[in-house]
């Protein structure tokens, strides 16, 4: 069984300030990891995913995500936060032998202050 | 964006009626997923499907029923409906593989009173 866990369901940062969104994985085989973004009354869109080919993974609006085996992290980070980043971020994990299923994070409500 | 519709969008409805919400894709997109969304536990699997009448459960699938007769349309079913099914639903489709991406629709915002 996979789990993931996020530290923090809120975290609020001013503008230009450093993003980091924590999250934390469960996983009894090598995991795939992904972040999605929720907008305001909207479904989830994909920000970027680990699939095993970089440790290092960027993805879209210039957030990236460091997979760290040894500490079973998959941090969010972004170097300069934008008032439109404000949104709410889920963490996901999926495993092999896993039934393509996701197991989300109970999420991080980010907000960017002027 | 992918092509997934969901309705209807809003809906209110009574304790104890029944309630199909549906899942359209112009995918043809093998796996097919409902999920719901309550504050403080992120979203959770209620049902899956991997290709047409094959079905699965998730972590959360008591109250609700699915059916897939057609790659497009994947229906959930809320046989008697209960306010502790009062939530925002959301589907999803991939092509399958655990690391292959899966794509949200906009929700359904069901509310039962």
């Amino acid at each position: 069984a996979q789990s993931v866990t996020q530290l923090g369901s809120h975290v609020s940062v001013s503008e230009g300030a450093l993003v980091l969104l924590r999250c934390n994985y469960s996983s009894s085989v090598p995991p795939y990891l992904f972040w999605y973004v929720q907008y305001p009354n909207q479904g989830l869109q994909l920000l970027l995913k680990y699939t095993s080919a970089a440790t290092l993974v960027k993805g879209i609006n210039g957030f990236e995500a460091e997979f760290k085996k040894s500490e079973t992290s998959f941090h969010l980070t972004k170097p300069s936060a934008h008032m439109s980043d404000a949104a709410e971020y889920f963490c996901a994990v999926s495993a092999t032998g896993g039934g393509n299923k996701l197991t989300f994070g109970t999420g991080t409500q980010l907000k960017v202050e002027l | 964006d992918a092509g997934i519709t969901q309705s209807p969008r809003h809906k209110v409805t009574e304790t104890g009626t029944p309630v199909t919400l549906r899942c359209h894709q112009t995918e043809n997109h093998r796996y097919m997923y409902w999920y719901r969304q309550d504050p403080g536990h992120g979203l959770r699997l209620i049902h899956y499907s991997y290709g047409v009448k094959d079905t699965d459960k998730g972590e959360v699938s008591d109250g609700y029923s699915v059916s897939r007769s057609k790659t497009e349309d994947f229906l959930l079913t809320l046989e008697s409906a209960t306010s502790s099914q009062t939530s925002v639903y959301f589907c999803a489709i991939s092509e399958g593989g655990e690391q292959e991406t899966q794509y949200f629709g906009p929700g359904t915002r069901l509310l039962v009173l």
